[in-house]
């Protein structure tokens, strides 16, 4: 069974402020895949990285940055100098290599002030 | 190019009713996948259709079934409507249903069991 937790339900920020959104996951897969997404107001998931179990670099992408650590089976991530368009739910999400579903977990809500 | 279109967008039942959900998926993708996410949770995975047969089930009733067509849109009917039925439906569109591929989601069907 595969198990993603985001222990953060909602972090408030004012503009400008970093934030860094926390994912820890279970699997008995030894290869996966990791993703994180965001979803605004409109419902609609936007997909903003994957990465390999085997590939731990980490990566930056503009104001995005990712953090994955196997060995605390953790996957962070942080939004740098935050904005007001950054205000929706984050979902960290898994999936077994060889698997065709999504295992998501409960989301961070996440609210830029300006 | 089209995104992932979902209809209705909004849909009003009684408890007992039966409803049916439509998905047309990206342009070039093969492979959709169907997603219940009740209020504050993360999405939780229904099912996924390819080459018009269902490859791969979630953790749900057989009240829950669907159809592909041969030109890859897809279908998901609820039966004998329960009041926990009311969610937001997201549809997910892929190439083969790959992982290593991203998935689009498109910006669901809120459904309300009354």
């Amino acid at each position: 069974a595969q198990k993603v937790t985001q222990a953060q339900t909602e972090i408030s920020v004012v503009e400008k402020e970093d934030v860094t959104l926390d994912c820890v996951y279970e699997t008995r897969d030894t290869t996966y895949y990791l993703f994180w997404y965001k979803q605004p107001p409109s419902g609609e998931l936007v997909f903003l990285i994957r990465r390999n179990s085997f590939d731990e670099q980490n990566e930056i992408s503009g104001r995005y940055s990712w953090n994955f650590q196997k060995s605390t089976s953790s996957f962070n991530f942080t939004i740098t100098a935050s904005q007001v368009v950054d205000s929706a739910v984050y979902f960290c999400a898994l999936s077994g290599i060889n698997d065709y579903k999504l295992s998501f977990g409960a989301g961070t809500t996440v609210t830029v002030r300006a | 190019d089209a995104g992932v279109t979902q209809s209705p967008t909004h849909l009003i039942k009684t408890r007992g009713q039966q409803v049916t959900l439509r998905c047309s998926p990206k342009s070039g993708h093969d492979t959709v996948s169907w997603y219940q996410q009740a209020l504050g949770q993360g999405p939780q995975f229904i099912f996924q259709y390819y080459e018009e047969e269902e490859r791969q089930r979630g953790n749900f009733p057989d009240r829950f079934s669907g159809h592909q067509f041969p030109n890859y849109s897809s279908e998901l009917n609820v039966n004998a409507l329960l009041l926990g039925d009311s969610a937001l439906y997201l549809c997910a569109s892929s190439l083969s249903g790959r992982l290593d591929y991203e998935q689009y989601f498109g910006p669901g069907t809120r459904l309300t069991v009354t």
